[in-house]
């Protein structure tokens, strides 16, 4: 089944405590992003990668860190996470990206609360 | 700050009745436009993607672009309760091909 995982689904972690979330898919996608979704904000984009190795700011990108190591991959990083970073997480990708009005296949989400 | 506004809702329907949601976006010159469907506590899930001026239909659904006038609607014939959901209008930023922005959605509810 085509799929976009992420782990953990729910994270309850205190101020400064390194966490990462992972991103995993399996429809050999090029395009990967990060989104968070808070109440009235919408979904905003915090990284995408368009390759291995290729990652890029989206437009709140501070206090994350993103890699892409392989191409099924692409775990989000909170390197001293803070509790305005509660929030919902979502990862998805698609084959070349949002200008090619391609789908994104959305994860499940990862419910973050930062005490 | 490139935007996409939406009414937030909630925006009320009866059941068989055509549900129509709105979408302004600030950047002149993006490309591709998408409807999002999201249900409470789920995924956001594709309905619809335009990309030309026009209308754009997909059974029950009708994506409608204006690039002149920066709007993009998407109607919903035949109303369902199934419908009653969250959708999200998003817009590629042209400032990056690969950046996308998302309006903070309207929440539709479809009464029987």
């Amino acid at each position: 089944e085509a799929q976009v995982t992420q782990n953990p689904r729910y994270l309850i972690t205190v101020t400064g405590k390194k966490l990462t979330v992972t991103c995993s898919q399996n429809m050999n996608h090029e395009y990967m992003s990060w989104y968070r979704q808070d109440p009235g904000l919408g979904l905003r984009q915090i990284y995408y990668s368009m390759n291995v190795e290729v990652t890029d700011k989206g437009d709140v990108p501070e206090g994350y860190k993103v890699s892409r190591k392989e191409k099924r991959n692409f775990p989000l990083i909170l390197e001293s996470p803070s509790p305005n970073q509660t929030s919902l997480y979502f990862c998805a990708s698609s084959s070349l990206g949002p200008l090619y009005q391609e789908t994104q296949y959305f994860g499940p989400g990862t419910r973050l609360l930062v005490l | 700050q490139k935007e996409v506004e939406q009414n937030s809702g909630p925006l009320s329907v009866p059941e068989g009745a055509i549900a129509s949601l709105n979408c302004t976006y600030s950047d002149r010159v993006s490309q591709s436009f998408f409807w999002y469907r999201q249900y409470s506590g789920k995924s956001p899930e594709l309905i619809m993607s335009i990309y030309s001026n026009g209308d754009k239909e997909d059974g029950r659904f009708t994506a409608q672009l204006n690039k002149a006038s920066q709007y993009v609607s998407l109607l919903i014939r035949d109303s369902q309760p199934s419908d009653s959901a969250t959708y999200l209008c998003a817009v590629n930023d042209d400032s990056s091909a690969s950046k996308i922005i998302f309006g903070s959605g309207t929440r539709l509810s479809i009464r029987p």
